[in-house]
This record gives C-alpha cells, structure tokens and sequence, in this order.
C-alpha cells in the first residue's frame, strides 16, 4: 500500500527542546518537501530536497533543519530556536522535477507548552 | 518568487448550488495548477489540476478553468453536497517541483 506517513500525528514538547517529525514514503519519489500550516492560513515551505543528500530552504527556514540521507526519509527537526513552533506541519512528496502532483502526509500537529 | 492569491476565504452554499473559487498568481513562467481539498485533520488531497498549455479540464462536477492571459484560474463545483465542505487550496508550479500555495478557502455546504 503506497503512501507517505508522517508521525507521529500528535507530538507535545516542552519550550526550549529540539522535537523532530518523521516523514517516510515509499512511492519512490525523488522530491519531498516540509510545509507548515497555522489556523486559518495556507501552507508555508520550510525545506525541500529535490535529490538525496542534497535540500533547500524555503521561505520560512529559520529554527528548522532537515536531512535527506536516503530517498525514502526527509525527517524534520524544529529546534529551539524556532520562536512559535506550535502548528500543524505536513510533508509532501512528488515524482520528478517535472510539474507533477504532490502527495501530502496526514500531518503532525505538534504543541510546544 | 510567484504570489498566490485565493478569494474567497470563507464561501457558504445551500447545497445543490455551484461554488466557484477563483485564484491569481504573479509568475507567467507557471505552468502547473493544482487545486488541493482539505478535510480537518488531514493532509490535502489533489482534487484537480491543469497545466498551461490547456484551457479548462472536467471531471464529473469539479471542473477548473485557466486564463493564462489574465494569469488566474478559478475551481467550480456543480451540485454540491455535504461532503464537499472542506478547505480548498489552489496551488502554482513553475517547474523543479516548488509549489506556491493560495491561503485556502472554507467551504461550507448547508443541507
């Protein structure tokens, strides 16, 4: 059954510790991509990896890190200095550099208290 | 960078009428145009796309039309129904797969 999985799907942190959201598919696509989501607006782009071992910042990276170390994996650390890491945050994956549909995680909504 | 825009934020219909959610971007190189459904909880779904070199695409009561002139593209949905309230996201891609996403519209289908 192919798919893209996030976990975990409610995640719950303490101000000031690194947290990181996994994300794993199994579609054999070459471009995944971390978008966050806050109440009311659209998806944002955090990061995204077009090829293994290689990722970009998108237009919100700051407080973020990301690793691309195989083709199925492109998991998302929120560090501690991300000053409002609370939101809902989605992966996504496509096949090729072509203009293709992305396929979206069942996301990690994530708290910081 | 392309700009998305997506109007309205909030739409409400009675159910059986049509819906329509209109989008704009900046950027004439994009040439890949997914509409996306939201449900609460959930990731987005591809409902409908189309790409530049086509005017309008169908399928059964989603339909999504593009004005590459005027740069915008709008989504219909004929004979709503209950299970079509959802937030909507219309998208744009202008290729190495970076999507820039509209701010989303709530629809609302009352039986």
């Amino acid at each position: 059954d192919g798919g893209i999985t996030q976990s975990p799907k409610y995640l719950f942190r303490k101000e000031g510790q690194n947290v990181t959201l996994s994300c794993e598919q199994n579609l054999n696509h070459d471009a995944m991509y971390w978008y966050r989501q806050d109440p009311g607006q659209g998806l944002r782009l955090i990061y995204y990896s077009q090829i293994v071992n290689d990722f970009q910042k998108g237009d919100i990276a700051e407080g973020y890190s990301v690793s691309r170390e195989k083709k199925e994996s492109f998991p998302l650390t929120v560090t501690s200095a991300q000053k409002n890491p609370t939101a809902f945050y989605l992966c996504a994956s496509s096949p090729d550099r072509g203009n293709t549909e992305a396929f979206f995680g069942q996301g990690t909504r994530l708290t910081v208290v | 960078g392309e700009n998305v825009e997506q109007h309205p934020s909030t739409l409400s219909v009675q159910e059986g009428d049509s819906a329509v959610i209109k989008c704009t971007y900046s950027d004439s190189a994009s040439n890949y145009f997914p509409w996306y459904k939201q449900e609460l909880g959930k990731g987005p779904q591809l409902i409908i796309d189309i790409r530049s070199n086509v005017g309008e695409k169908k399928d059964q009561r989603i339909a999504v039309t593009l004005n590459k002139t005027a740069k915008h593209f709008s989504l219909h949905i004929t004979e709503t129904q209950p299970e079509d309230s959802a937030v909507y996201f219309c998208a744009a891609n202008m290729g190495f797969n970076k999507f820039y996403f509209g701010s989303g519209t709530k629809l609302n289908v009352k039986p």
